[in-house]
């Protein structure tokens, strides 16, 4: 009964540096998303998937690449970290419909120095 | 742009005590939701509300969507510890390929012994 997996839990990077963020989700959910929460800003939407080859643009998506090539994952890249990157990220999914419920990671911190 | 304004934005009470938080917005959404969130873990669904003027109760939480589906409000009668989380209301509207979720900042309650 896992649910939503993100790896790793914690993350500190130098600017420049490049790094995967992992999502997996064993409920085979269509869609999936990517979040970052900073304090005072809530949840922002970064990327999102509603099925696997389909990916499109949230609110914030300048600085991340995603991808999916299956139903289960959903990987974050950062190509060249920079500080304001430096958040706590969420990866959420859900079945496809309209007030479905979305389930949630537990979260990856992420420092960019 | 934050679409969604929560007040207050911290709330420490004392344990038997009653409060009320808010949910506001200029734009209105099909649905809304309130999620908690504790400290390391992401966010878990409590309620969705759907139908203006709707009112959903579980147990000592009520939750009320606006008559014009623009705003929403939480009330918890007699609080307790366990109710310590960051509240967070989320309105859905569609844009690109699916519905989509934006986020209020958060209400960062603490229920005092």
């Amino acid at each position: 009964n896992a649910g939503v997996t993100q790896t790793p839990k914690f993350q500190v990077l130098k600017t420049g540096q490049s790094m995967t963020l992992q999502c997996a989700q064993d409920m085979n959910h269509e869609y999936m998303s990517w979040y970052r929460q900073d304090p005072g800003m809530g949840l922002r939407l970064i990327h999102y998937s509603v099925g696997a080859g389909i990916t499109d643009q949230g609110e914030v998506p300048n600085g991340y690449n995603v991808s999916r090539s299956t139903t289960e994952d959903f990987p974050l890249r950062l190509l060249s970290a920079a500080p304001s990157q430096t958040s706590v990220y969420f990866c959420a999914s859900r079945v496809q419909g309209f007030n479905e419920k979305l389930f949630f990671g537990s979260g990856t911190q992420l420092s960019v120095l | 742009t934050q679409l969604l304004e929560q007040s207050p934005q911290f709330l420490s009470i004392q344990e038997g005590e009653n409060l009320t938080v808010y949910c506001n917005s200029s734009s209105v959404f099909s649905s809304l939701q309130w999620y908690r969130q504790e400290p390391g873990e992401g966010p878990v669904l409590l309620v969705t509300v759907v139908t203006g003027g709707e009112v959903k109760k579980l147990k000592r939480l009520t939750f009320q969507f606006g008559d014009a589906r623009k705003d929403s409000s939480l009330h918890i009668t007699a609080a307790q510890p366990g109710d310590t989380g960051l509240y967070l209301c989320a309105g859905a509207k569609r844009a690109g390929s699916a519905r989509q979720l934006t986020f209020g900042s958060g209400t960062q309650l603490t229920v005092l012994p």
